[in-house]
């Protein structure tokens, strides 16, 4: 099985900055990488997929990139609405399966 | 406007079964991989199986944890899906959510969930 990991665990940042959120895979992934978001309560949202398109509504201060096993979301100027937990997903054709990372959860500081 | 509306879920005791149920609208249900994915309280996602669409066959692949206990099936005439749970332990603990998949590339290729329910809590215990 494909185990992701991604760091840091805990990021601190204030609005504005910019964030470099990090997944790495065990084993080449190719581009079948996605980005969720989830906020306390609610569901968890696709960001990006195909490691780098943006999904419907996206906006376009988040970006992806990578392939093979390494990968990295990218926010460009924090927004208060991005304060949240960040997870990575990846997909394997054999056998099927879908595994995610254990997440980052992105702060105020 | 796309919805999936879960249902189904509440308390059981271990060994019993539950079968969730997944309402969706808003899109040609048939046309769509449909996703179960779970979340315990606390912790991260984890998937929990998906359905193909009649066209690549309509067949369910399952995650180890689940496979052989769990059974996901679909009706297209309802736009319903479904998450049969059998023999439940504590473990099955969560919030269980119902997605709608994204499939991409010329051999086409489930990669994403893009549409997510608000899910249904079920709980395994004594």
């Amino acid at each position: 099985e494909i185990v992701l990991t991604q760091s840091p665990a805990t990021l601190s940042l204030s609005p504005g900055e910019r964030a470099t959120l990090s997944c790495r895979a065990s084993q080449s992934v190719s581009s079948f990488l996605a980005w969720y978001q989830q906020k306390p309560g609610q569901a968890p949202r696709l960001l990006i997929y195909d490691a780098s398109s943006r999904a419907t509504g996206t906006p376009a201060r988040f970006s992806g990139s990578g392939s093979g096993t390494d990968f990295t979301l990218t926010i460009s100027s924090l927004e208060p609405e991005d304060f949240a937990v960040y997870y990575c997903q990846q997909r394997s054709s054999w056998p099927p399966s879908i595994t995610f990372g254990q997440g980052t959860r992105l702060e105020i500081k | 406007e796309v919805q999936l509306v879960e249902s189904g879920g509440g308390l059981v005791q271990p060994g019993r079964s539950l079968r969730l149920s997944c309402t969706v609208s808003g899109f040609t249900f048939g046309d769509y991989v449909m996703i179960w994915f779970r979340q315990a309280p606390g912790k991260g996602l984890e998937w929990v199986g998906f359905i193909r669409s009649r066209a690549y066959g309509g067949t369910s692949e399952y995650a180890a944890s689940v496979k052989g206990r769990f059974t996901i099936s679909r009706d297209d005439s309802k736009s319903i899906a479904y998450l049969q749970m059998n023999s439940l332990t504590t473990e099955d603990t969560a919030l269980y959510y119902c997605t709608r998949g994204v499939v991409s590339g010329v051999t086409p290729t489930l990669v994403a969930a893009d549409y997510w329910g608000q899910g249904t809590l079920v709980t395994v215990s004594s």
